[in-house]
Parts: C-alpha cells; sequence; structure tokens
C-alpha cells in the first residue's frame, strides 16, 4: 500500500565503495524526484524526471547517476563513495511538473 | 535562485496553544507547499497552496503571493504536531527553507 517506497532504509558502507537506492511510486505519477537532506536537515534537489526524461539535474557530482527504467521507478547509483556522501536521500512523485510532492521514508546512507 | 525563509527557527508550545509560523520568498512562484517532517523522519505534504487560503484539521495555510510570503496556522497544538515544518517554493524546482522546529510539551 506504500505509495512511495525506497529500499533500504538503511545503508552503511565504507568510503570508495559503489551502491544503489531505488525508488518506486505505485500513484501513477508522472514525474519523480530525488532529493539530499544533510546533518542540518536542509533539503536539497538532486535530479527530477518527468516520464522517464531527466528534466532537472543540479550541481551534483558525476558519482552520482540516475536512471528511471520507467516512469513508475527511478533509482540512484553512487560510486566512489565519499564521506561527504553521508546524508538522508529521499525520492519523491507528483502528478506533474509544479503538482504536490510525495516522499518516500528516506534512505539514510553512512559512510564509514 | 529563490530565497526561502521562514521563522522562527525554533518554537516550543504546550499542548493546547495555537501558534503561526512564516514563510517569506524572495521572488514570484508556481507554487508553494508545506511539509511536516515528523520525529521519524518521514516527510509529509501538508499543503499545496500557491495562493489563497486552505484548512485541514487544525491546521490551515495562508499564501499572498503578491506580497511573497505564507503562513501556517496550528490550533490546539497536539504533541504529534512536533518535528519539523518546511515551507518549500518553486520556480521550475522545489526550493526549501530551513524549517521550524515545533516541539509540543504534554
Amino acid at each position: 500500500d506504500t505509495a512511495v517506497s525506497q529500499t533500504p532504509k538503511y545503508l552503511v558502507t565504507q568510503m570508495g565503495n559503489d551502491k544503489s537506492i531505488k525508488c518506486e511510486q505505485n500513484l501513477g505519477h508522472d514525474t519523480m524526484y530525488w532529493y539530499k537532506q544533510d546533518s542540518k536537515k536542509f533539503l536539497k534537489i538532486m535530479f527530477s524526471y518527468n516520464n522517464k526524461e531527466l528534466i532537472i539535474n543540479e550541481t551534483v557530482p558525476n558519482r552520482f547517476s540516475p536512471k528511471s527504467p520507467d516512469k513508475a521507478h527511478l533509482n540512484l547509483h553512487i560510486n566512489s563513495l565519499e564521506l561527504g556522501d553521508s546524508a538522508v536521500y529521499f525520492c519523491a512523485s507528483s502528478p506533474g511538473r509544479e503538482q504536490p510532492q510525495h516522499f518516500g521514508d528516506g534512505t539514510r546512507l553512512s559512510i564509514l | 535562485g529563490i530565497q526561502v525563509e521562514q521563522s522562527p527557527p525554533d518554537l516550543i508550545l504546550q499542548e493546547g496553544a495555537n501558534s503561526t509560523l512564516r514563510c517569506n520568498f524572495s521572488d514570484s512562484v508556481n507554487n508553494l507547499q508545506w511539509f511536516h517532517q515528523n520525529p521519524w523522519g518521514q516527510l509529509i505534504n501538508l499543503f499545496y497552496i500557491p495562493s489563497g487560503t486552505k484548512q485541514n484539521g487544525r491546521l490551515s495555510a495562508t499564501t499572498v503571493a503578491t506580497e511573497r510570503y505564507s503562513l501556517l496556522y496550528i490550533s490546539s497544538s497536539q504533541t504529534t504536531d512536533s518535528g519539523v515544518y518546511f515551507c518549500a517554493v518553486s520556480d521550475y524546482k522545489l526550493s526549501f527553507g530551513a524549517g521550524t522546529t515545533v516541539t509540543v510539551r504534554a
């Protein structure tokens, strides 16, 4: 029944590793997003896809690569993890651009 | 980009009290949304309110787009209202304020 689901909820890994976070929405929405929330709770958009097309790509290192196999899924792959990547990553979706956004529960990424 | 300022940064309330949170933004926006992040970290969309007034139970919000501000009212606060309230505005992307941390004491 979960509208926007992210896996895993927690990810603990070592510097230099590669990891992926998956996101799926069952709301029938066209637009999906990735956000990063830092330790001070500041939320910043990273990417947005509309119908599988990348429409927002903020200043994010190329180690971060989003992939949208279909409009219900948006995954985030991170290469060569660094200490500064430790944060909570949120996936969100909306019916279309400039519409109300619904968030997943977040993935807490900790880099050792 | 658009600047979003929220005030106050922190608010401590006694259960049953009313309060007002403010969000100022620096430019014209396409939409404005209020979110509540509960103590478990979940982000809940409270209002989508580019202009006008909306009510949802004990919460209501007003946005005056021409004057570039929005207000969130919490009435008869309950301990479950604790958490961080974020205002977010969009020109082409959603930009979040730093949030107001609300603590409601029993």
